[in-house]
């Protein structure tokens, strides 16, 4: 079992406001690092999947760090829009195996 | 192309009795896995299957199991329910169900158990 932490829990930004959150995990049992958002009355959806340290990606106004050494990963959302609100999840993936965080639930205020 | 299909969408059942939950995944996905969700708690890992094998449990009570069938549709049996079985049972399907493949949620069956 690998112990998965996210902060914040909860996270209430403005419109137009940059955010950023983080993922801890175990820096010795990993294989890939997963970012999921989950809008509310909808299905997880993928966002990144992230496998070398160092490694940057970027999906629009959401980009996404990885420190595999320290065991770490940010999500970074750059002038947030109401409809990025939804709760966003990290997972660390290791044989065949997803360990999700609890998740960063973020409330984009209009 | 469909995505990844769950029945029933909601469920009632009292402690004691049994539920079966349907997963369908993506069409050429042989990969399944199934998650709980409970308030507070992160998704729990039940199992994964792949091929109509159980390549990986959870940390579950024996209650909790799961099939695959030829066409990588998938079931999940609970029995004799108890009430913190009350939770959302999400499946996510991909193709081979390794580490670096991202993971297709369905909408999830809610089940409560009074």
């Amino acid at each position: 079992i690998l112990n998965v932490e996210q902060s914040p829990q909860s996270l209430h930004v403005q419109e137009g406001d940059s955010t950023n959150f983080t993922c801890s995990f175990p820096s010795s049992n990993f294989y890939a690092l997963h970012w999921y958002r989950w809008e509310t009355a909808k299905s997880p959806e993928a966002l990144f999947v992230m496998t070398l340290n160092g490694d940057e990606k970027k999906k629009g106004r959401i980009s996404a760090t990885l420190n595999t050494k320290e065991g770490y990963s940010y999500l970074y959302i750059k002038g947030s829009q109401p409809e990025d609100s939804a709760t966003y999840l990290c997972a660390p993936a290791t044989g065949n195996q997803f360990y999700f965080g609890t998740g960063t639930s973020l409330t984009v205020i209009p | 192309k469909a995505g990844v299909t769950q029945t029933p969408r909601y469920l009632i059942k009292t402690r004691g009795q049994q539920v079966t939950l349907s997963c369908s995944p993506i069409s050429g996905h042989r990969s399944v896995s199934w998650y709980q969700q409970t308030p507070g708690q992160g998704l729990q890992f039940l199992f994964e299957y792949f091929s109509e094998t159980q390549r990986n449990k959870g940390n579950f009570p024996g209650r909790f199991s799961g099939r695959q069938f030829s066409n990588s549709r998938s079931e999940m049996n609970v029995s004799t329910l108890e009430l913190g079985d009350s939770a959302l049972y999400l499946c996510a399907s991909s193709t081979s169900g390794g580490e670096v493949e991202k993971l297709f949620f369905g909408s999830g069956t809610q089940l409560s158990v009074l």
